[in-house]
This record gives C-alpha cells, structure tokens and sequence, in this order.
C-alpha cells in the first residue's frame, strides 16, 4: 500500500498566481480530509469529503479556496488568487468508513511569495 | 467548542521513559490519538485508545486515559534518539468524522 499521495511535496509560487495542491488516498478509503499546518494555528481542518461528496468546509478560509473530489482516488485543493498568508503545510488525509484510524499524506509546503 | 491542549517541548536522556500528556475539554469524545510527526514529513498514526478504555500498551507505547479528568498522556519507555519529534493528542467524537488537534509536544531525546 503506497499510502496517501500528494503532489507537489513543495510550492513557491508569486502572490496572485492560482495554486492546485493534489491528494491520492489509500485505495478503499471513502473519507478525505485537507488540513492546514502553521505555526501560528496548529493543525486546521479545511474541508472532508465522504464518497466524493464535500460534508464540512466551514474550515475554508475563504472564497479564494475551493476543493474538488472527482472520483475517489483523487481529490484538488486551489487557491486562487494566493496570498503569502496561504503559506504553510497542506496535508491531506483519508480512512476507510469502517476504521476510526486516519492516514495522513507527506503534505505540501506552500510558499506564496 | 472542543479544545485539546498539550505542553509545547519535553527533553528527556536516551534510555529514559518519556510521558508526554495532553488534556481536552469535549466529554462527548469517543476516540483519542498519538501522532508522531518528524521533520519534514507527515503525520504517523503511533495509536488510539476508545473512550471506555483506560490503558492500551503496544511495544514501547503505554496511552492512559483518566475521562473523568479528560487527561490523555502517552508513555515512552527506553526512549531513543529516533524518538525525537512533535507528537499530536487528537480528539474524536461521534458527532464528527474529522480529528481536533493539539498544538503538538516536541520531544527532544538527548544522547
């Protein structure tokens, strides 16, 4: 089992560009979340998608975020435009529905300059 | 809201044990979490405990759980160096899928 997959593992990009974070999770796994990692405010959930669906994205920080989960092996996280408050470490997790065991992927150090 | 709380550093010698606690607010929680998270990388599922434990041991780990107290704390024993790292309580309960974190315990092992 390659565990939960994410691309890019780092990110600089400029203020005002659009940036696409990228989430595989483990095969079988219904449930998908994206938190956010910084100093100042710890681990945050963002959104959590169950079957593909979005169920809670109250974490979203604003309209400039947004989270898709086309099928189930793969799930995006935008921003659009960034901003160098955006920068941090983006995580994604899943687990199976029938698990209370939650696997995290590598994360995605952004960094909005 | 719920809240999960936890001391920021803890040093301890290699060959000790190291107990590293955590305390949270929501009596509601049924499941409890040690994550461990090296530089660099992500998070590591280390164990969970369900509520209405009190104690689980696997290998070098021992997580005690006092409820009434809503204390949560996870034993070393025979600390190593490759134990060096931030370590996460978090906090689930029935009414949501998702995990609450605490700001994470930075364990240094000194040889």
């Amino acid at each position: 089992d390659a565990g939960v997959i994410q691309s890019p593992r780092h990110e600089v990009t400029e203020m005002g560009q659009e940036v696409t974070l990228r989430c595989k999770p483990i095969s079988g796994h219904d449930y998908l979340f994206w938190y956010r990692q910084t100093m100042m405010r710890g681990l945050e959930l963002l959104i959590y998608f169950n079957n593909n669906v979005p169920i809670d994205d109250s974490g979203m920080p604003e309209d400039r975020f947004s989270a898709k989960m086309p099928n189930a092996s793969f799930s995006t996280l935008k921003i659009q435009p960034s901003e160098p408050r955006d920068s941090a470490v983006y995580f994604c997790a899943s687990r199976s529905g029938g698990s209370y065991e939650q696997y995290f992927g590598p994360g995605t150090r952004l960094t909005v300059t | 809201g719920e809240d999960v709380e936890q001391s920021l550093f803890l040093s301890v010698r290699e060959g000790d044990s190291s107990v590293i606690n955590c305390t949270y607010t929501d009596s509601s929680s049924t499941y409890l979490y040690w994550y461990k998270q090296e530089p660099g990388a992500g998070l590591q599922l280390l164990t969970y405990i369900f509520s209405n434990m009190d104690m689980k041991q696997d290998q070098r780990l021992t997580v005690l759980l006092n409820k009434k107290d809503k204390h949560l704390s996870l034993r070393i024993a025979d600390t190593q160096t490759g134990d060096s790292a931030i370590y996460f309580c978090a906090e689930k309960n029935t009414g949501r899928r998702a995990l609450t974190f605490g700001s994470g315990t930075r364990l240094q092992v000194q040889p």
